[in-house]
């Protein structure tokens, strides 16, 4: 059962507007969700994260929304960069278990 | 070293042929992951440490595979009798558990890259 859901498999935004990548949930006793960000031949690297008592968090650029009523989470890259262009992981977990992650969205910036 | 180093970087072996794959986790990390990244697909969790032991074993795909760590530090995750399935990218991850930012946050390796033949 896939726990953690990213819809979309690839998004396209012009450099300068605003990326916003999705991700849903099933499991409610989620309490920490966390974005990562993976280049090509490279490990994920952590991006944001926000506590499931919060419904935002802002880091410079990055933003991540939770609503948990829908159990959906948001982040949006504002303004979007070339160097933004990466695929972009959704994960969660909660107590002391594993991060489930998503299965990814692949963000293009056009220049 | 400053982050979490695996090795081999690459390796590819012919069907039936067993491997060893190697995570030197950052210094003082308590906590070590493995995960798998197959071709077009997410990370799936494969195994997690609490110092030498693996509370959670759950994500192994099948009794070929098994994995180690001794002294709370360096794992080895082996895989006998590699079949095709097994090509996938292998990611280690360690962290230290809440270490004061709230979130538990891995930072990962850049992988092992399995071919199967």
């Amino acid at each position: 059962d896939q726990q953690v859901k990213q819809n979309s498999p690839s998004l396209s935004v012009q450099e300068g507007r605003i990326s916003i990548l999705n991700c849903d949930y099933t499991n409610s006793m989620f309490d920490y969700f966390l974005w990562y960000k993976k280049y090509p031949a490279e490990g994920p690297t952590f991006l944001i994260s926000i506590s499931s008592i919060k419904d935002k968090n802002e880091d410079g650029r990055f933003t991540v929304f939770l609503n948990k009523s829908a159990k959906h989470l948001s982040l949006h890259i504002v303004p979007s960069q070339p160097g933004d262009s990466a695929v972009y992981f959704c994960a969660a977990y909660f107590g002391n278990e594993k991060l489930t992650f998503g299965t990814g969205t692949r963000l293009t910036i056009i220049p | 070293g400053a982050g979490v180093s695996q090795s081999p970087s690459n390796k590819v072996t012919e069907k039936g042929k067993d491997v060893e794959l190697r995570c030197d986790p950052i210094s003082g990390h308590t906590a070590l992951y493995w995960y798998r990244q197959s071709l077009g697909q997410g990370l799936e969790f494969l195994i997690y440490f609490q110092g030498n032991s693996a509370p959670d074993k759950s994500g192994l795909p099948s009794d070929r595979f098994s994995a180690e760590r001794t002294g709370g530090s360096v794992s080895t995750l082996t895989i006998q009798r590699t079949q095709q399935e097994d090509s996938a990218v292998y990611l280690c991850a360690s962290s230290d558990l809440y270490g004061g930012s709230g979130a538990n946050v891995l930072t990962f390796g850049a992988g092992s890259r399995l071919t199967v033949l």
